[in-house]
């Protein structure tokens, strides 16, 4: 089975612009979750998505949504960006809801996202 | 909110040596999980625990929960530099937000 494909690795940005995100999870899976990993804050849940709708949020402000389409595939929207989001963000897809029983997260290999 | 401490942040041990983190939770846990990033790479899932008191062993690694089921962790015997990472432990299942610990980030001398 093929992994969790993030899509860009790399991205460079000006502050104010905004930036979208693509996840692919690993086929079968409905649930798509994503985080920001930054060397301070280690990683902070953003949202998660279940069969097309958004079951939770973390603590991030309005500029940061995201949604999933009927095929699972997932993507994360952060408008007006600022120099704090420059960081790591990773998606994680799973069988069933996050962290729940035997349902385990499998992480792509993250976006890395520089503001300047 | 439901938080989840992880201590220590850091530990460097000489190879060979023991390592442990440890992970508290505030709220009773339905179930817990154990993930390792090395560097560079991303979070891999390593087990999960889900009954009082469970123990779950993988070669050299430990893995407890507590008996009130608020508390895990994982212990390393004999560090190998192949251990070198980060470790979190990572809550989640059922309508909560999904909550890593702050994770432990080992080092090793050789």
């Amino acid at each position: 089975k093929a992994g969790v494909t993030q899509t860009p690795r790399y991205l460079i940005k000006t502050r104010g612009q905004q930036v979208t995100l693509s996840c692919s999870p690993i086929s079968g899976h409905r649930s798509v979750s994503w985080y920001q990993q930054t060397p301070g804050q280690g990683l902070q849940f953003l949202f998660e998505y279940f069969s097309e709708t958004q079951r939770n949020k973390g603590n991030f402000p309005g500029r940061f949504s995201g949604r999933q389409f009927s095929n699972s595939r997932s993507e994360m929207n952060v408008s007006t960006l600022e120099l704090g989001d420059s960081a790591l963000y990773l998606c994680a897809s799973s069988l069933g809801t996050g962290g729940s029983y035997n349902s385990p997260l499998h992480f792509g290999n993250g976006t890395r996202l520089t503001v300047t | 909110g439901q938080q989840v401490m992880q201590i220590p942040q850091y530990q460097h041990v000489q190879e060979g040596e023991d390592f442990t983190t440890y992970c508290n939770s505030s709220t009773t846990l339905s179930n817990i999980q154990w993930y390792k990033q090395r560097p560079g790479g991303h979070p891999v899932f390593l087990i999960q625990l889900v009954k009082s008191g469970e123990v779950k062993k993988q070669k050299r690694l430990t893995f407890q929960f507590g008996e009130a089921k608020k508390n895990s962790s994982l212990h390393i015997t004999a560090t190998q530099t192949t251990d070198v990472g980060t470790y979190f432990c990572y809550k989640g299942g059922g309508a909560q937000k999904l909550v890593f610990g702050q994770g432990t980030r080992l080092t090793i001398n050789p």
